[in-house]
């Protein structure tokens, strides 16, 4: 139980572009996401928090309109990356909290890879 | 305001032999405590957390932490390394009373174990 898949994998876009990266919850509801940013070698950086039905939570220096996040239901939230740079280029992290579970647990999603050209 | 601190970068072992990766923990009042492993372009994976009760806590694929509220420490341990473990762990903390249920990570110790 608890599987958290993201989709894509890894992607690879042209600079310009936007991006989208979906994170589902497989066999729960997960009335709250987080999405995370990891650069090679590095630790997580947490880039906000998303709540199903409501805006979500951007961390300080990271650019809402750049983003967008979307968690319009109990089982899916999306990341849409806008006009990607190479700069944007990382691998992507989500996690979930299970509705019904232990609040602190979060599961976290294999991550996708975003590779800007 | 809560942070992680893991003081190796890397840590190399030879396989057979005891790993110990460290972190100690900064928060207000009580903390929750986890301990994850990542492989090369994979998402993490749980080993172990605690929260309450005993201080030494048993996970996954026989590590086990010992808590230590006086050093503030939440080391991980495995008695004997396999060549397999060789991954980036991590370890994690949030506030008992924090309602945001965000993590602060450390950043991370990559563990070689050598045959």
């Amino acid at each position: 139980g608890a599987v958290v898949s993201q989709h894509p994998s890894w992607v690879i876009c042209k600079s310009g572009t936007s991006v989208k990266i979906e994170c589902r919850s497989l066999d729960f509801q997960a009335t709250t996401m987080f999405w995370y940013r990891q650069f090679p070698k590095q630790s997580l950086m947490l880039m906000a928090t998303s709540n199903e039905g409501s805006k979500a939570t951007y961390e300080q220096g990271v650019e809402k309109d750049k983003f967008l996040i979307n968690h319009a239901s109990l089982t899916l939230s999306t990341l849409t990356v806008t006009s990607a740079h190479p700069e944007d280029s990382s691998f992507y992290i989500c996690s979930a909290r299970d509705r019904q579970g232990d609040y602190n647990e979060q599961f976290f999603g294999p991550g996708t890879r975003l590779t800007v050209l | 305001a809560q942070s992680v601190a893991q003081p190796e970068d890397q840590v190399n072992v030879a396989e057979g032999n005891p790993l110990t990766v460290k972190c100690t923990y900064s928060v207000s009042g009580n903390p929750y405590l986890f301990w994850y492993v990542q492989y090369p372009n994979r998402g993490l994976q749980f080993l172990l957390k605690y929260i309450t009760g005993d201080n030494l806590v048993k996970g996954s694929y026989g590590f086990e932490a010992e808590f230590n509220k006086s050093q503030t420490s939440f080391h991980l341990k495995k008695p004997s390394a396999l060549v397999s473990d060789s991954a980036l762990y991590f370890c994690a903390v949030r506030a008992l009373r924090s309602n945001d249920y965000k993590l602060s990570f450390g950043a991370g110790t990559t563990v070689t174990v050598r045959a």
